[in-house]
Order: C-alpha cells, then structure tokens, then sequence
C-alpha cells in the first residue's frame, strides 16, 4: 500500500496549458514537499509545505498543502518544454521523525 | 562542494552475485538515506541513518544491508542479488530538522540478469 498517492500518473500536454497534480494519503504530515526529478539525474526540491492551508507561489508553480494536512496539490499555468519531467510529492508523518515517504509520480510531458 | 557523490553509475550482476554501491557526502549532515526507483515511478526507501553508528529501516529493506560508520559514508550492500533488486538506487542526505531538503546523487543504474 503506498502512503501517498499521486494523480494522475502521465500528463501529456500542449504548451501554454494549465494543469493540476494532486498527492493524496490517508495519513496527516508534519511537512509536505515537492521535488522535479529530470532523466539520469536525482530530485531537486521545489518547495516545502508546512502548515495546513498553506499557498505557495514559484513563478508559474502555485503549491497547495490541504487544511487538514493530508493532501497537496501542484498547479503549473501556461507550461512550457522546459516543466516538462517526472514530479514527486514527499511528507514527513507526524510523529515519523525525519524518514522522507516520497509518492507515486506524476510524469509530466509538454509539447509545443 | 562535490555535494553526495554515488559510485559505480552503471552495474550490471548476476543472480547471486553480491556488491556494494558507495555513497558519500562532504556537507556533514547528520541524515543519510537510501532509495530505489523504478522506471516512472516514485522512490521507495531502502534504509535510513540518522547519525554514525545508527541505522533504521525503511519501506523496502529486504535483501539490503547497510551501515554507518563515519558521518560522511553510508554504503549499501546487496547480498544475493536477484532481478527484482534490478532498479535505479539514490543515496541522499539532509541536515538534521523535519523540514529540511534531500540533497541527492546522481544514482546507481543497476541490473541483476
């Protein structure tokens, strides 16, 4: 059973689209991060979440972490080629200590 | 700074056959962990190391030993390798604090034909 649960699994879509991935669980976390993961190469961290509600803003990249702490959801306006990549969701449980659940994926593709 | 450097990058065993893959991080951090990645999919944790001397397991530690001797090593050791071990393996690590970043390596490409 996977903790967290990322949908949907593959996106392809045309430049200039809106889109929205989401991470769900059933469990409630501490933190909530999001990493973008390119071919060969490991995760780079894009933002950390913390408290319940909690907006985030990286330029096209607008992050969500669910009142309640249990979900998060990632909204890219206007992609372009360059957001295209495999993303991933990872929370700390509460009470979990430091050890990082990282979710299923979402591979995203934008096509001119 | 080299950051969290992974060797070999590339491996291919036998069934069977054992290996170490090696990791190493020169930012002093007190955590070290270890993941899989198959193909399109998210990272599953392997073990996990909270400082020299200490280390816990994770999601999938089964056929997988580690230890943690100095704070800046953390190898991974594959006893019997088998195909279902096939898979992309990263090494990461963070400071000390439930909100800090994973800082990865580039990864272990291994197959076990």
């Amino acid at each position: 059973t996977q903790l967290l649960e990322q949908s949907p699994q593959f996106l392809s879509i045309q430049e200039g689209e809106n889109l929205t991935v989401y991470c769900n669980s059933s469990s409630v976390f501490s933190s909530l991060q999001w990493y973008r993961q390119e071919p060969g190469e490991g995760p780079v961290l894009l933002v950390t979440v913390v408290t319940g509600g909690e907006v985030k803003k990286l330029k096209r990249l607008t992050f969500q972490f669910g009142d309640a702490r249990k979900d998060s959801s990632l909204h890219i306006t206007a992609a372009q080629p360059g957001d295209t990549g495999l993303y991933l969701c990872a929370g700390r449980v509460t009470g979990g200590g430091n050890k990082l659940t990282f979710g299923t994926g979402t591979q995203l593709k934008v096509e001119l | 700074n080299a950051g969290v450097t992974q060797t070999p990058k590339f491996r291919i065993l036998k069934i069977g056959q054992s290996m170490t893959l090696q990791c190493t991080q020169d930012m002093n951090h007190n955590y070290m962990y270890w993941y899989r990645q198959d193909p399109g999919m998210g990272l599953k944790l392997i073990y996990y190391s909270v400082g020299a001397g200490i280390t816990d397991k994770g999601e999938v530690p089964n056929g997988y030993n580690v230890s943690r001797s100095t704070t800046e090593d953390f190898p991974l050791r594959l006893e019997l390798a088998a195909p279902s071990q096939t898979s992309v393996y990263f090494c990461a690590s963070s400071y000390w604090g439930v909100n800090e970043k994973l800082f990865f390596g580039s990864g272990t490409q291994l197959s076990v034909l």
